[in-house]
Order: C-alpha cells, then structure tokens, then sequence
C-alpha cells in the first residue's frame, strides 16, 4: 500500500525558513517523480515543486523560485522541501504527491497534508 | 503561465442527476489534462489522466473528454459520495497549473 506522509510543519515568523519531509513507502520510490503542492485554507491547489526520480530536473514555481528547493533521498525514501525566507503568503497546507508515471506530472497518491503557518 | 478556468464555480445538482464540469485551458494542452476530486479535510484523488483514461479505481460513471483548449468531466448519475469539489490540472507546460475549482453539491 503506497503511503506518503508528511511532517515538518508549523508556525514560522516571516523571513524564517522550514523543512519539510514526506516519507514514502509501498512503492519503488526512486522511479518515480513527486512534486509538492500546497492549498490556502479555504482555497484551490497550487503546484509547488517538483522532481524527477534521480533526483535531477527539479522545477518550481514561480512564487517561490530562489527561496525554496526540493529533494529527494532515495536511499531513505524521503522527499524534501526547504523554504527559506517565508512570507504571509507561503501558508498554506502543503502536500507531497507521487507521479503516476516515471515523470507524467500528474499525481496519483497524495499524503495527507502538512500545515505550516507563516504569521509574527 | 497557462490559466485553467473552471466552470461553473458551484453546480447544484441532485443525487442521480448527470453532472458536467468545464475545465478551459488558455493555451492549447493537447490532451494532457486531469482532473481531481477533493472533499473536506482530505487529499485530492486522482479521476481522469490525459483527459480520458480513468485512473486506477475510479468507477465508470467518471468520464472526461475534450483536447486543446476545452475539457469536460461528466459524472452520469450522482452518487451520494460524489459530491465534492473537482479540479483540473494541465501538465504540458511548466509551472503545472491548476483551475479554480467546481464544488458540486447537494441541491
């Protein structure tokens, strides 16, 4: 059974940074992309990040290029996201997805979500 | 950045009743379409992938059609569980992007 969970979340003042974890299991983690995506309470999805298998090929959205990066472990089946210099903005619940495929991008099992919180 | 719009925003339907979702892409997305289901405090779960192919578990009274621009998600006949709020999500361009959003309730 493939499982995703996510930790790492929290209250964090503006301009602080917060990493986050999604361990994977039930599947073969390593040939298979994941992205983050996160949802403001309330509101709709917004892709995050993302990665391919290996590890290479990350790629971000616009909103947080040059303050977050994603990556991976394969060899502890864990996917990361390290944010830096957060701001109102960036709360949201943040989910770590599994691709359906090797790199299709779309996002067949999903973790339950992890809230962080950026508020002084 | 490719936009998805969705419509409409809120669709009032009953249990039993056929159910058609719009899914507008601003820029052509070929057939490199999904569309996902979320309900309240819970992950979204993938429907449909490259615009028509059912995932894995999804029942048969899901379908989506549509290439280009123009998608559309049909539900036959509501069930009950059904009622949910549905995204669509394009994967041709990056920044992946999704809509906005139909919440399908309960009339």
């Amino acid at each position: 059974e493939v499982q995703l969970l996510e930790s790492g979340g929290g209250l964090v003042q503006p301009g602080g940074s917060l990493r986050l974890s999604c361990a994977a299991s039930g599947f073969t983690f390593s040939s298979y992309a994941m992205s983050w995506v996160r949802q403001t309470p309330g509101k709709g999805l917004e892709w995050v990040s993302a990665i391919s298998g290996s590890g290479g090929d990350p790629f971000y959205a616009d909103s947080v290029k040059g303050r977050f990066t994603i990556s991976r472990d394969n060899s502890k089946n864990t996917l990361y996201l390290q944010m830096s210099n957060l701001r109102a903005e960036d709360t949201a619940v943040y989910y770590c997805a599994k691709d359906i495929g090797v790199t299709s991008y779309y996002f067949d099992y999903w973790g339950q979500g992890t809230l962080v919180t950026v508020s002084s | 950045e490719i936009v998805m719009t969705q419509s409409p925003a809120t669709l009032s339907l009953s249990p039993g009743e056929r159910a058609t979702l719009s899914c507008r892409a601003s820029q052509s997305v070929r057939s490199y379409l999904a569309w996902y289901q979320q309900k309240p405090g819970q992950a979204p779960r993938l429907l449909i992938y490259d615009a028509s192919n059912r995932a894995t578990g999804i029942p048969a009274r899901f379908s989506g059609s549509g290439s280009g621009t123009d998608f559309t998600l049909t539900i036959s006949s509501l069930e009950p569980e059904d009622f949910a709020v549905y995204y669509c999500q394009q994967r041709i361009n990056w920044p992946l992007t999704f809509g906005g959003g139909t919440k399908v309730e309960i009339k």
